[in-house]
């Protein structure tokens, strides 16, 4: 099992740039999730996903789009990057109580 | 214990020390704690976990305390080595949902 896999684990935009962060895992896991961890701040869930076909917002949704076609995959979009989404942003994936983290990808915006 | 700001605060023990990392939790309401360390350039891994049902638990080498009374949750290593060298943060799970709020982490640094 490869688990929580993420790519790119780096990149760097311009302003203004779109991309995706995907985000893949193997184990069959319902719930898959993605956060960004900033300098002194903890974890925060920018969006969830409970199902295939079923997204949700978490705490700091604005700026990013999410979908969820197949259960495997869960990929994060960033529309129009801007400074303030300088991350490193983390997928993870619940199984029985705890969650999988990935290796992250750390993002820089210009 | 865990933070809001720029620095994370930092524990430093020497090899062969117990350590003993701190978190205070916002929600009376939780019922479910993890503990996560993360080394560096690397996703948070799970490390133990405990239910509001329970004051202690143990694992191979850790144990975590749970103070409902005061909303505090504790993480000790026992005979840390230099590879327990990482930051580590509680998370609590309020509502039997699966969000987690994360607190903001403690860097554990081992001295030789």
């Amino acid at each position: 099992n490869a688990g929580v896999t993420q790519t790119p684990k780096f990149q760097v935009l311009k302003t203004g740039q779109s991309m995706t962060l995907q985000c893949a895992q193997d184990m069959n896991h319902e719930y898959m999730s993605w956060y960004r961890q900033d300098p002194g701040m903890g974890l925060r869930l920018i969006h969830y996903s409970v199902g295939a076909g079923i997204t949700d917002q978490g705490e700091v949704p604005n700026g990013y789009n999410v979908s969820r076609s197949t259960t495997e995959d869960f990929p994060l979009r960033l529309l129009s990057a801007a400074p303030s989404q300088t991350s490193v942003y983390f997928c993870a994936s619940l199984g029985t109580g705890e969650l999988f983290f990935g290796e992250g990808s750390r993002l820089t915006v210009l | 214990g865990e933070s809001v700001g720029l620095h994370l605060p930092t524990l430093s023990v020497q090899e062969g020390d117990n350590s003993i990392i701190n978190c205070a939790y916002s929600n009376s309401a939780s019922d479910y704690f993890i503990w996560y360390k993360q080394e560096s350039g690397k996703g948070p891994q799970f490390i133990i976990d405990i239910r509001s049902n329970m004051d202690k638990r143990q694992g191979q080498r850790v144990t975590v305390l749970l103070n409902k009374t005061v909303k505090h949750l504790s993480l000790q290593i026992a005979a840390t080595q230099p590879g327990d060298s990482a930051v580590y943060f509680c998370a609590e799970r309020t509502g039997g949902g699966n969000k987690l709020t994360f607190g903001t982490g403690t860097q554990l640094k081992v001295e030789l």
